[in-house]
């Protein structure tokens, strides 16, 4: 199993420059989010899917829109990059009893964007 | 809605030193706690989880933390530190359908 895999790993983007972060896992889980981690603030959720076809938004999704049309992908858009949208991007899946966040998420290693 | 304070953002022990990593939680139901660590330029891992029944967990590399409803407390331990615990560790909350991280505390450790 590849577990969560993101790409890219890397990416500069200019300011209203539009771009796709990926993101795919292989263990079949329902449960998938996107987070944004920067210096002293932890990991904010931005969005969930708690299945395909099914996404809601997290504490900080101003900027970025998501959909999930197979169980295993959940790409993160990016509309109009920011410079503040400039964090590191982490992707994570885990099995999910209706819809809870329960259980162990895994980790994507994660992608770091830069906006100038 | 629930939160998580970590008390601390820096921590510094010696090596074979107690290792005690704080985590204050609010919630207004059960709540389903988590630890998880963060090597430099990796995701995160879990350490260890909190759901219900035995308020003593025990995690992986030695970790162990405490639920205390009383405190709304979830303080993570290991006896004694070793080198590759270098690491940031982040306490997480979960009532409903989102997970919530603490600020986060980087544990660094002293020859």
């Amino acid at each position: 199993n590849a577990g969560v895999t993101q790409t890219p790993k890397f990416q500069v983007l200019k300011t209203g420059q539009s771009m796709t972060l990926q993101c795919a896992q292989d263990m079949n889980h329902e449960y998938m989010s996107w987070y944004r981690q920067d210096p002293g603030m932890g990991l904010r959720l931005i969005h969930y899917s708690v299945g395909a076809g099914i996404t809601d938004q997290g504490e900080v999704p101003n900027g970025y829109n998501v959909s999930r049309s197979t169980t295993e992908d959940f790409p993160l858009r990016l509309l109009s990059a920011a410079p503040s949208q400039t964090s590191v991007y982490f992707c994570a899946s885990s099995y999910s009893v209706v819809g809870k966040a329960y259980n162990e998420q895994f980790f994507g290693p994660g992608t770091r964007l830069t906006v100038l | 809605a629930q939160s998580v304070t970590q008390l601390g953002s820096h921590v510094s022990v010696s090596e074979g030193a107690l290792v005690l990593l704080r985590c204050n939680y609010s919630s207004s139901v059960p709540p389903y706690l988590f630890w998880y660590v963060q090597y430099p330029n990796q995701g995160l891992q879990l350490l260890l989880k909190y759901t219900t029944g035995a308020t003593l967990v025990k995690g992986i590399n030695g970790f162990e933390a405490e639920f205390k409803k009383s405190e709304t407390s979830f303080h993570l331990t290991k006896p004694s530190a070793h080198m590759s615990d270098a690491a940031e560790y982040f306490c997480a909350v979960s009532t409903s359908q989102k997970l919530v991280f603490g600020q986060g505390t980087r544990l660094t450790i002293n020859p």
